[in-house]
This record gives C-alpha cells, structure tokens and sequence, in this order.
C-alpha cells in the first residue's frame, strides 16, 4: 500500500458524535487526499492538501474538515457524524500534480465508518 | 451529460476469455487516461496510465484512448481468476482549475475457473 496507513480500519459510531479519521504516509509525497466510496457513486473526492496547513475543498467537502500539522499525515474530522456518512474512505498520496506519472495517485487500505 | 460513464456489469467471463472494459468521458481537457484495479475490501492501486490518443501494452493488459470518440479500453487477454476485481478508469486535466482525479464508478469483473 506505497506506505500509506490508515487508522482506524473499522470504526461504528453514533449520529451527532465527531469523528476523526487518520492517514499516515512514510513516501514524503507532497499532497495527500481523503475520498469516500459509496455503491453507485464510486470515489468521490472530499478534501486534499498540496503541504502543510495548505488544504482545499474536493466534490463533497460538505459535513468534513481537514488538517495538515505535519507532512506525513493528514487528519479527516466528521464534526457530529450523520447516517449519510456511512461510507468507505481512502487516503491517497501523490508525489505530484504536474502531470504524468509522478501525478499517480497511491491508495491506502480504506477505513469502513458506519454512522448508526 | 455526466463527466465519466463506466458501465458498472457485473461482468462474468471464464477463465481464458478476453475481456474489454470501457469508459466514455464528456470532458475534451482531459488529458492522462488511467485504468485502476480494487480488489474486494482492499484500496485502488493503478493499473494502467496512457498519456494522449492511442494503445499501451503491459502484459495481457492493453489500454486503449481514442480521444476523438472520447472513448477509452481496458483489454484483458486470456482472463484468470486473480483478474476478479473492480476496475475503475480515471481522467485528469493537467493544468485545470485543481487537475483532480475524476474516477468512473467501476466495473466489477468476475473471472471463473
């Protein structure tokens, strides 16, 4: 998994409770991204970061914020968790956004987040 | 008109088939066309990256672009079970307004013994 870590893999929480979700990567790749996939809308882009502190908003940031303290890891918070955010949700790395290949995005292994 | 279209199958074939998977995309900026395998509970990993119109090969995998038809493939020769995943295509527009990944929504393949 190119060195990307997810934690925690399975979590079930409740609805209005916060939640935090974290990536961690030892590639030292500039920008990190947070998706969510869900059956019959595939991965959807939520959030990404080009450095630290440096963050911008993907298709649904709605619900989801972000933080970049360090390079290595990039930190995904449900502020009060909704049923609509039962999802599936990948980090991604990338080196890059040049383009070509050092524009490769590198998954994680997922996080499963069931909101009751 | 939706970004990426990718029929979603499930597509079943036996061992040895060749299989063809395919994407249409409406956004002509478009310009690196990528394939990505997810095997099931596991994260998508790339599989195939074509820059531009025309055909790449790796293996039994060929990537195919024909950007006037806005139309790209996914050729697997002599199929086999470890080749059961979902397959997603992936476009992004290098030097647009965030040059993201748009991800199609998969097509899940089966291949049986």
């Amino acid at each position: 998994d190119a060195g990307i870590t997810q934690s925690p893999r399975h979590k079930v929480t409740e609805t209005g409770t916060p939640v935090t979700l974290r990536c961690h990567q030892t590639e030292n790749h500039r920008y990190m991204y947070w998706y969510r996939q869900d059956p019959g809308h595939g991965l959807r882009l939520i959030h990404y970061s080009y450095g630290v502190k440096d963050t911008d908003k993907g298709e649904v940031s709605d619900g989801y914020s972000v933080s970049r303290s360090k390079t290595e890891d990039f930190l995904l918070t449900l502020e009060s968790a909704t049923s609509s955010q039962t999802s599936v949700y990948f980090c991604a790395i990338s080196e890059s956004k040049a383009g070509g290949p050092r524009d490769t995005q590198y998954f994680g292994p997922g996080t499963r987040l069931t909101v009751l | 008109q939706k970004e990426v279209e990718q029929d979603p199958g499930p597509l079943s074939v036996p061992e040895g088939a060749i299989v063809s998977l395919n994407c249409t995309y409406s956004n002509s900026a478009f310009q690196y066309f990528m394939w990505y395998r997810q095997y099931s509970r596991k994260g998508p990993e790339l599989l195939m990256y074509t820059y531009s119109s025309g055909n790449k090969e790796d293996g039994r995998f060929t990537a195919q672009v024909d950007k006037s038809s806005k139309y790209i493939s996914l050729f697997i020769r002599d199929s086999q079970p470890s080749d059961s995943a979902t397959y997603l295509c992936a476009f992004t527009n290098y030097g647009g307004s965030q040059g993201n990944l748009i991800f199609g929504k998969g097509t899940k393949l089966s291949v049986k013994p």
